[in-house]
């Protein structure tokens, strides 16, 4: 089976500009999750969904981030603007939704560089 | 909230040595707990999990017993290679104030020298 595919694996703009970052998961799987990594840091939460709808966004910066994963399948995430701290790699994983202990799969993620 | 924490690396090891990595956690009621390895270039992947107290993960000559009485899950192998370099993180999902996201620890990079 096709993994979760990212694109793309590596972007670099600069600060104050806006960038997307694409993510297509495993077909079958209900919950999609985007994790930002900061470089030396374990990946963080910063939206995950439940078909189309968002089941937990605490973490997510909503003045600049947004996301949205349209009709339940693919799913963009959005900066605007970007800021400095934003470089990381931003992780796309999804799972079935329907175990108790779900499964994540991982993208190889997308590496934003914000200069 | 909850958290999990790692023992600082990097772990530098001869090939066929043991292996142990340190990882404990706090959450409230009874999470599950993960690891997950990183090699160069990869993406995340799962390497191990444990479901409840006493349960032991193993996956390529990885073990990892989920130990409650000390909220420790941690990481061990009895001879590694260089093929195991690479970044393992400790993860826990599904405690009580969850919604079945991963939580994982800062990351600990293992280095294995020929």
């Amino acid at each position: 089976e096709a993994g979760v595919a990212q694109s793309p694996r590596y972007k670099i703009i600069e600060k104050r500009q806006s960038v997307a970052f694409w993510c297509n998961p495993i077909s079958g799987h209900a919950t999609l999750y985007w994790y930002q990594q900061i470089l030396g840091q374990g990946p963080k939460l910063l939206i995950q969904f439940q078909n189309n709808g968002v089941v937990d966004d605490s973490q997510l910066p909503k003045d600049r981030f947004s996301a949205e994963r349209l009709k339940g399948v693919d799913s963009t995430l959005k900066i605007q603007p970007a800021k400095l701290e934003d470089s990381a790699v931003y992780l796309c994983a999804s799972s079935r939704g329907q175990d108790r202990v779900p499964e994540a799969f991982f993208g190889q993620g997308t590496r934003l560089t914000v200069v | 909230g909850d958290s999990v924490t790692q023992m600082e690396g990097p772990v530098t090891l001869s090939e066929e040595a043991f292996l142990t990595i340190n990882c404990t956690y706090t959450a409230t009621g009874y999470p599950s707990l993960f690891w997950y390895v990183q090699y160069p270039g990869e993406g995340l992947q799962l390497l191990l999990k444990a479901t409840k107290a006493d349960d032991k993960g193993s996956n390529k000559g990885f073990e990892a017993t989920y130990r409650k009485e000390t909220t420790s899950f941690h990481l061990e192998k009895g001879s590694v290679q260089v093929s195991d370099s690479a970044v393992y993180f400790c993860a826990l999902s599904g405690s009580s104030s969850n919604t079945g996201k991963l939580i994982f620890g800062q990351g600990t990079t293992l280095q294995v020298k020929p």
